[in-house]
């Protein structure tokens, strides 16, 4: 039963342009979320996070929203640069436990 | 670097031969934990250790078992691989349970043949 879903597999997106991957969850338990990155050949390694109490946070070019009673959650990366190319997840905890989305390929092109 | 660190990268099993897959890390964190990931899916965790406290999630096979021998390293047995537990598996770690953030090693892809 997947509790975290992202639905766009990928993003194809121009270099200097707005990113923006999306996260749906079911899980109204949920109190924190995350987003990985992951390039080729390495672990995802941890990006910017919110409380579940916060609708946004930012972090350089990095925004997470947080929409708690559409259960939504957006990562924005403005502007995106080549080294953005990667996989990212979604993720929520309950209790100790993180539950991921499938990711989204996120390809910046010159 | 502190870092996690997996061996072997590459593993190649036959199927129900038994097979080790292991993990370190120099991060001195409480927490160690294995994932599994098939192809365009989710990470799915498996179990994790606080400590020495070894918790299972639910619907892990029996098939699959972790051995703790200190802080720094975690094993990932598969007594009898299937064609079905081929994929990557992750090893996490996080300073204390219930801590988010957690951080991963490259993984572990395993093929049973």
């Amino acid at each position: 039963d997947q509790q975290v879903k992202q639905n766009s597999p990928s993003l194809s997106v121009q270099e200097g342009r707005i990113s923006i991957l999306n996260c749906d969850y079911t899980n109204s338990m949920f109190d924190y979320f995350l987003w990985y990155k992951k390039y080729p050949a390495e672990g995802p390694t941890f990006l910017i996070s919110i409380s579940s109490i916060k609708d946004k946070n930012e972090d350089g070019r990095f925004t997470v929203f947080l929409n708690k009673s559409a259960k939504h959650l957006s990562l924005h990366i403005v502007p995106s640069q080549p080294g953005d190319s990667a996989v990212y997840f979604c993720a929520a905890r309950n209790d100790y436990k993180l539950s991921f989305g499938a990711g989204t390929t996120v390809t910046v092109r010159a | 670097d502190a870092m996690v660190i997996q061996n072997p990268r590459y593993q190649v099993t036959q199927f129900g031969k038994p097979v080790t897959l292991s993990c370190s890390q120099t991060l001195n964190h409480n927490v160690m934990y294995w994932y599994q990931q098939k192809s365009s899916q989710a990470p799915k965790l498996l179990f994790h250790y606080y400590d020495k406290d070894f918790n299972n999630e639910a619907d892990t096979p029996d098939n699959f078992q972790s051995r703790r021998p200190n802080t720094s390293f975690c094993f990932l047995d598969i007594r009898s691989p299937g064609l079905g537990d081929a994929a990557m598996y992750l090893c996490a770690t996080s300073r204390n349970d219930g801590d988010a953030e957690q951080y991963f090693g490259p993984g572990t892809r395993l093929t049973v043949t």
